[in-house]
């Protein structure tokens, strides 16, 4: 089955920093998408995003299809972004399966 | 997304009992999945229903039985439950055509006693 890889593992930020976040994959895909899972367990979905570019507020995310990766920017970060980033993708012959990398935590301190 | 609703969203069992999870959509979703969240792991699928009928079966152990009785619901019953699947369940849907975005509920919050 396709391969998701997601960095860095961890994050810690001030308040009010950027950062990026990397989804890379194996194979081509049909479905890209970020979400955010707060501490209660929320799946928020963030993009559906398997090429192109996106912005939404403080986020932005890029996928390039062509080289297999996926892009998740958060600007100006705020305590609230705190949680678990995760890429999951579609693809490799299945209609149907997500497949999700195993997650970027992010800390945002005050 | 609070388009798919889950049913309850705290279950405490123990192993002997029966219960069931119920899960809601009204987008007019074809496609219709059950995930399995472990602490500190990414989501699991477990099974996909494409209308109304089983798709796909992830090797899941048979005390959990799912069952989609029309195109807005899905269930997944449980009996005989071990501890070690105590976890979180999301449900999700999509449309069903291929790479279509999937909407999850809130999920329910499973322990087994």
């Amino acid at each position: 089955g396709i391969q998701v890889e997601q960095s860095p593992p961890d994050l810690i930020l001030q308040e009010g920093a950027n950062s990026t976040l990397r989804c890379n994959f194996s194979d081509s895909v049909n479905n890209l998408q970020w979400f955010h899972q707060n501490p209660w367990g929320q799946l928020i979905n963030l993009f559906y995003i398997p090429s192109g570019t996106k912005q939404n507020g403080r986020l932005s995310a890029t996928t390039v299809a062509t080289e297999r990766y996926s892009l998740l920017y958060i600007s100006s970060s705020q305590t609230t972004d705190s949680g678990v980033y995760f890429c999951a993708v579609g693809g490799g012959g299945s209609n149907y399966k997500l497949t999700f990398g195993k997650g970027t935590l992010l800390t945002v301190n005050p | 997304d609070t388009e798919v609703t889950q049913t309850p969203k705290h279950l405490v069992m123990g192993m002997t009992n029966k219960k069931s999870l119920k899960c809601e959509q009204h987008m007019g979703h074809r496609a219709m999945y059950w995930y399995k969240q472990k602490a500190k792991k990414p989501p699991e699928l477990m099974f996909v229903y494409s209308y109304e009928k089983l798709s796909i079966n992830e090797s899941v152990p048979s005390r959990f039985s799912p069952e989609c009785p029309n195109s807005s619901l899905l269930n997944l019953h449980l009996h005989a439950l071990q501890p070690e699947d105590s976890a979180l369940y999301l449900c999700a849907s999509s449309h069903d055509r291929v790479g279509q975005p999937q909407h999850f509920g809130d999920g329910t919050r499973l322990s087994i006693l």
